[in-house]
């Protein structure tokens, strides 16, 4: 069965430090993985995705994420943390062996920057 | 684009109403999905349809039906509203089977009292 964990429910970080949110994956052959981001009230935004090449994916707002195969994550970065990057952030995985599109999500990661 | 819209913003039942929640996209997307948002369960899928005329359940059906008669609306029925309901509801939609990101719209905040 798919699954998506998010080991930490939330990560603090100060502003202008790198940033870091941890995701790792199971699924059946390769995967499709996403990052989301919501932030309050609102409905969820893409981030990134990887679905093949190169394992450093780059997204929206600096924000990138490396595919790592053999240690099954997908690790979601910014060089530099900003206070409007705080918000709610989703990983999520879809197996290429399924028949259907249906994401798994993560629990979510909530990340804080402070000032 | 207005993307995918979702009415109402917010609403409260009792105990055994019924209410649908209005879902919309003008992408033109053959895939759409619902999914509620639980705090700290992140989110879960409860129906989807891979185009007009199709739909299948996902992880929570249990209490919900849904309804596809075309491209572009989908449709939440919850027929006997219970306090388990109560929850936040997204509508996301896309266009290709796997690789394609999600559209999430704006959520329907949803308290059963």
């Amino acid at each position: 069965a798919q699954s998506v964990a998010q080991p930490e429910d939330q990560v603090n970080v100060a502003e202008g430090n790198p940033l870091t949110v941890k995701c790792t994956y199971s699924v059946s052959g390769n995967p499709y993985l996403f990052w989301y981001v919501q932030y309050p009230n609102r409905g969820l935004q893409f981030l990134l995705k990887y679905i093949t090449g190169d394992n450093l994916v780059k997204g929206s707002y600096g924000f990138e994420a490396e595919f790592n195969k053999s240690q099954t994550s997908f690790h979601l970065k910014k060089p530099s943390a900003l206070v409007s990057d705080s918000a709610l952030y989703f990983c999520a995985v879809r197996g290429r062996s399924y028949n259907t599109d249906k994401l798994i999500f993560g629990t979510g990661t909530r990340l804080q920057v402070f000032p | 684009n207005a993307g995918v819209t979702q009415t109402p913003k917010f609403r409260i039942l009792k105990i055994g109403q019924s209410m649908t929640l209005q879902c919309t996209q003008d992408m033109n997307h053959n895939y759409m999905y619902w999914y509620r948002q639980d705090p700290g369960m992140g989110l879960k899928l409860i129906y989807y349809s891979v185009g007009a005329g199709i739909t299948d359940k996902g992880e929570v059906p249990n209490g919900y039906n849904v309804s596809r008669s075309t491209t572009e609306d989908f449709p939440l029925r919850l027929e006997l509203a219970a306090p388990s309901q109560t929850s936040v509801y997204f509508c996301a939609s896309t266009a290709r089977s796997g690789r394609d990101e999600q559209y999430f719209g704006p959520g329907t905040r949803l308290t059963v009292t």
